[in-house]
């Protein structure tokens, strides 16, 4: 099976753009995970979606929003960026919510 | 579930044991995972213990929970240099946040030959 699948791998933006990323959950998967990767504040979780519904929601301005499709694949929009928005955007499937994360490569966001 | 706590650094040699060890805040976490983490790379799931269990041994990794010290450990036996990576100590959130990751800030694993 193959794994999640997150694109961009790459992306640069300014201040002030917004951005969209997306995953594809493992075959089968229904919730969607999605959590930023920086050095400061090491792993932190932005939200989780199932069945198209999100079930949870990190500590994150509004500025950070998510779906997820009918299919289970998941975007998430970042409006307005910040510097300090520059991370690692990781995604993570589970077959359904509350058990057991596999995550993707991950997104790199450098915010200029 | 908040406050996940891990040593930043441990280095061995090629051959010797590491362990890396974690302590964790919620004493009802139901799942407690390790991930690895190599440069540029996602977070790929090496093991999990479920909370009524004391040992977890899968090949060259052990895993030993102490539910009353809230203390979990990541034994690899054998260590090789491929093994040098970040490694991640997470348990699952309760209540309100069920189904959310809580990780440590990770303990960065180096293997000398």
């Amino acid at each position: 099976k193959a794994g999640v699948t997150q694109t961009p791998r790459y992306l640069i933006k300014t201040r002030g753009q917004q951005v969209t990323l997306s995953c594809s959950p493992i075959s089968g998967h229904r919730s969607v995970s999605w959590y930023q990767q920086t050095p400061g504040q090491g792993l932190q979780f932005l939200f989780e979606y199932f069945s198209e519904t999100q079930r949870n929601k990190g500590n994150f301005p509004g500025r950070f929003s998510g779906r997820q499709f009918s299919n289970s694949r998941s975007e998430m929009n970042v409006s307005t960026l910040e510097l300090g928005d520059s991370a690692l955007y990781l995604c993570a499937s589970s077959l359904r919510d509350q058990e057991t994360q596999y995550f993707g490569p991950g997104t790199r966001l450098l915010v200029l | 579930g908040e406050d996940v706590e891990q040593s930043l650094f441990l280095s061995v040699r090629e051959g010797d044991s590491s362990v890396i060890n974690c302590t964790y805040t919620d004493s009802s976490s139901t799942y407690l995972y390790w991930y690895k983490q190599e440069p540029g790379a996602g977070l790929q799931l090496l093991t999990y213990i479920f909370s009524n269990m004391d040992m977890k041994q899968d090949q060259r990794l052990t895993v030993l929970l102490n539910k009353k010290d809230k203390h979990l450990s990541l034994r690899i036996a054998d260590t090789q240099t491929g093994d040098s990576a970040i490694y991640f100590c997470a348990e699952v959130g309760r209540g309100s946040t069920l189904g959310r990751l809580y990780f440590g800030r990770g303990t960065q694993l180096t293997v000398w030959p």
